[in-house]
């Protein structure tokens, strides 16, 4: 089973480079997430999507754009990259209904140097 | 607003030591609780959950208790092993999303 599959595993940009992570769930989870972890700060929500053609900015959006043209993929883009968008990103999905919609099926992550 | 505070690590203990990890949160209403754990090089995965007051979460001999009285989760297993090391975050369910803890590595030794 795949599960939440992130591409690419690590990359390096240069200053005002644009970028798409990739993120595919074949769960077919309603929700999705995508998280920033820097050292010591756990993780930070940039975006979230309900449902396929709905996303909505979490608590560290600027910077950053995703769109929900499928409920299995959720892409997250970078338009201009900057150091301080240095980090790992993580992608989530869950179930949207019932007791266990607070269960979140993370991928890998996604090592990302801006230099 | 909603938040959780964790303790801040590294915890170092010895195999068969007792661990707790602290938790309290600051939350409107009643939120779900829950504590994650994530393994070198891996993404978090769910370890146990609490959805009421005084539900106990438990799971691979880590156990939490969701006090309303004190907002406390705080995390706990009787006897560590080495193959617990890792980062363990607190989070509480606001609204659609999960808010995280910073995280506490824990480090066991042999």
């Amino acid at each position: 089973n795949a599960g939440v599959t992130q591409t690419p595993k690590f990359r390096i940009l240069k200053i005002g480079q644009s970028m798409t992570l990739q993120c595919t769930q074949d769960m077919n989870h309603n929700y999705m997430y995508w998280y920033r972890q820097d050292p010591g700060m756990g993780l930070k929500l940039i975006y979230y999507s309900v449902g396929a053609g709905i996303t909505d900015k979490g608590e560290v959006p600027n910077g950053y754009n995703v769109s929900r043209s499928t409920t299995e993929d959720f892409p997250l883009r970078l338009e201009l990259a900057a150091p301080s968008q240095t980090s790992v990103y993580f992608c989530a999905s869950s179930y949207s209904k019932g007791v266990n919609t607070g269960e979140l099926f993370f991928g890998e992550g996604s090592r990302l140097t801006v230099l | 607003g909603n938040s959780v505070t964790q303790m801040e690590g590294p915890v170092t203990l010895s195999e068969e030591a007792f661990l707790t990890i602290n938790c309290t949160y600051t939350a409107t209403g009643y939120p779900s609780l829950f504590w994650y754990v994530q393994y070198p090089g891996e993404g978090l995965q769910l370890l146990l959950k609490a959805t009421k007051a005084d539900d106990k979460g438990s799971n691979k001999g880590f156990e939490a208790t969701y006090r309303k009285e004190t907002t406390s989760f705080h995390l706990e297993k009787g006897s560590v092993q080495v193959s617990d090391s890792a980062v363990y975050f607190c989070a509480l369910k606001a609204g659609t999303a999960l808010i995280f803890g910073k995280g506490t590595t824990l480090s066991v030794s042999s």
